[in-house]
């Protein structure tokens, strides 16, 4: 079975600085999808980033990497020079290629301070 | 506009209630998801449409009833819920049901009284 862990309940990072967020999964299928999503205290679940099983560099968006290390099964995002807008809680998601549901990890609340 | 809207954002019931969840998406795209989100814990995929038809259901209780029409609109009729079912319900499309991201709209948090 598929499975996603966070094991940070909870994250402080120094506005401008860098913080790496953990994410760890469990899956016997080759093809697979990473996903991180943001949601503030508002509610609403915002994608940031995407990675495939099969994709050779780590993904990039904007402030947004994840260090993908596939043979120890990690999928951490960074978020770099973070602001006081990324306060927020971080899912990590799973999905299989062949259309399977999107299992997601127990969240990160992360707080950045000024 | 963007791109999932949910309505309404909050709803309070009482348990012999019915109510319905509205939520429509305006990306073109062809699956759409349900999803519940209790407090400290993970969202649980409820169920899931693709061309309107319905691909999965999460071994969920019956009071809760999805209904897709169109690829556009997908409602989740409610009736004598439990307390236990307060929790921010979440809506989501994709493109198809493959390994593309899922667009979330904002959610229904819903209360039992």
């Amino acid at each position: 079975a598929q499975k996603i862990t966070q094991t940070q309940p909870g994250m402080f990072v120094q506005e401008k600085e860098a913080v790496t967020l953990d994410c760890t999964y469990d899956t016997s299928d080759p093809s697979y999808g990473l996903f991180w999503y943001k949601q503030p205290s508002s509610g609403e679940m915002i994608f940031l980033i995407y990675q495939g099983s099969y994709d050779q560099q780590n993904a990039t968006e904007g402030r947004y990497s994840l260090n993908f290390q596939k043979a120890r099964k990690s999928a951490n995002l960074v978020i770099s020079a973070s602001q006081l807008g990324d306060s927020a809680m971080y899912f990590c998601a799973m999905r299989d290629n062949q259309g399977g549901k999107l299992i997601f990890g127990q969240g990160t609340e992360l707080s950045v301070k000024p | 506009e963007t791109g999932v809207t949910q309505t309404p954002r909050h709803l309070v019931m009482g348990m012999t209630n019915k109510k319905s969840l509205k939520c429509e998406q305006h990306l073109g795209h062809n699956a759409m998801y349900w999803y519940k989100q209790s407090a400290k814990k993970p969202l649980e995929l409820m169920f899931v449409y693709n061309f309107k038809e319905q691909t999965e259901n999460n071994s969920v209780p019956s009071r809760f009833s999805p209904e897709c029409p169109n690829s556009s609109h997908l409602f989740l009729h409610l009736h004598t819920l439990q307390p236990e079912d307060s929790a921010l319900y979440l809506c989501a499309s994709s493109p198809q049901l493959s390994n593309q991201p899922q667009h979330f709209g904002d959610g229904t948090r819903l209360s039992i009284l």
